[in-house]
C-alpha cells in the first residue's frame, strides 16, 4: 500500500520558472491538501480538496495554483517561482476531513535561485 | 492570535525520564486534537488522536482539557529513539487542520 506519493523530493529552479510538484493516493481519500513548512513556521496551508472537481485556498494560496480532476490526484503548480517559494512541500490526505488524522507525503524540497 | 500554539523547547532529558508537552488552541469549537511526530527532515507521522476522555498508547498519553482549551502528551521511560519534534494539531470541525510550530525532544543517553 503506497500511501500518500510525493514527486519530485527534490527541485531547483530559477526565479520565473513552473513547475508541478504530483501527489497521488491510493486510499481513496476524500480530503486532501498541500502545505509548506518553514523555519519556525510550522505547517501553513496551501490549498486543499474535499473531493474531485472541488478546490479552495488555505492560507498561503497566492502564486499557487492547483486542480482535483481525480479522486487519487492532487497536483500543485507553482506558477512563476520566486525565491519565497523555497520551501518543503507536503502533500496530504485524510478520509473524511476534519475527524480523520492526515497522512502524509514525504515531501519535495523546493529551492528557487 | 495563532490558532494553535506550543513550546518549541528544546527539551533534554535523559533516557528514562518522563517529559510532557502541552498545546494550547484557540478556538472553543475545535473538534478534533492529535499529536504527530516529525523527524529531522522527514514527513509528519501520526502518533495518537486525542480523546475527550484521554487515551494511551503504550508509553504515551494524550489528554484533552476542554474547559482550558489544551491538550497534552506524556511519554514515561523516554527511549533516545523519542527524539524528535512533537507537533500539535487542531481542526475546528471545518476543512482546515491547524499546526502548532512544534516542540523539540532530545533524549540524552
Amino acid at each position: 500500500n503506497a500511501g500518500v506519493t510525493q514527486t519530485p523530493k527534490f527541485q531547483v529552479l530559477k526565479t520565473g520558472q513552473s513547475m508541478t510538484l504530483q501527489c497521488a493516493q491510493d486510499m481513496n481519500h476524500e480530503y486532501m491538501s498541500w502545505y509548506r513548512q518553514d523555519p519556525g513556521m510550522g505547517l501553513r496551508l496551501i490549498h486543499y480538496s474535499v473531493g474531485a472537481g472541488i478546490t479552495d485556498q488555505g492560507e498561503v494560496p497566492n502564486g499557487y495554483n492547483v486542480s482535483r480532476s481525480t479522486t487519487e490526484d492532487f497536483p500543485l503548480r507553482l506558477l512563476s517561482a520566486a525565491p519565497s517559494q523555497t520551501s518543503v512541500y507536503f502533500c496530504a490526505s485524510s478520509y473524511r476531513r476534519y475527524s480523520s488524522p492526515l497522512h502524509f507525503g514525504n515531501g519535495t524540497r523546493l529551492t528557487v535561485t | 492570535r495563532k490558532e494553535v500554539e506550543q513550546d518549541p523547547g528544546p527539551f533534554n532529558v535523559p533516557e528514562g525520564a518522563t517529559v510532557a508537552f502541552n498545546c494550547t488552541y484557540s478556538n472553543s469549537a475545535s473538534q478534533s486534537f492529535f499529536w504527530y511526530r516529525q523527524d529531522c527532515r522527514k514527513e509528519p507521522k501520526l502518533l495518537m488522536s486525542v480523546y475527550s476522555s484521554g487515551n494511551e498508547d503504550g508509553r504515551f498519553t494524550a489528554q484533552l482539557n476542554r474547559a482550558s482549551q489544551y491538550i497534552s502528551l506524556l511519554i514515561r521511560d523516554s527511549k533516545l529513539s523519542d527524539s524528535a519534534t512533537y507537533l500539535c494539531v487542531v481542526n475546528n470541525g471545518g476543512n482546515q487542520f491547524y499546526f502548532g510550530t512544534g516542540t523539540s525532544l532530545t533524549v540524552i543517553p
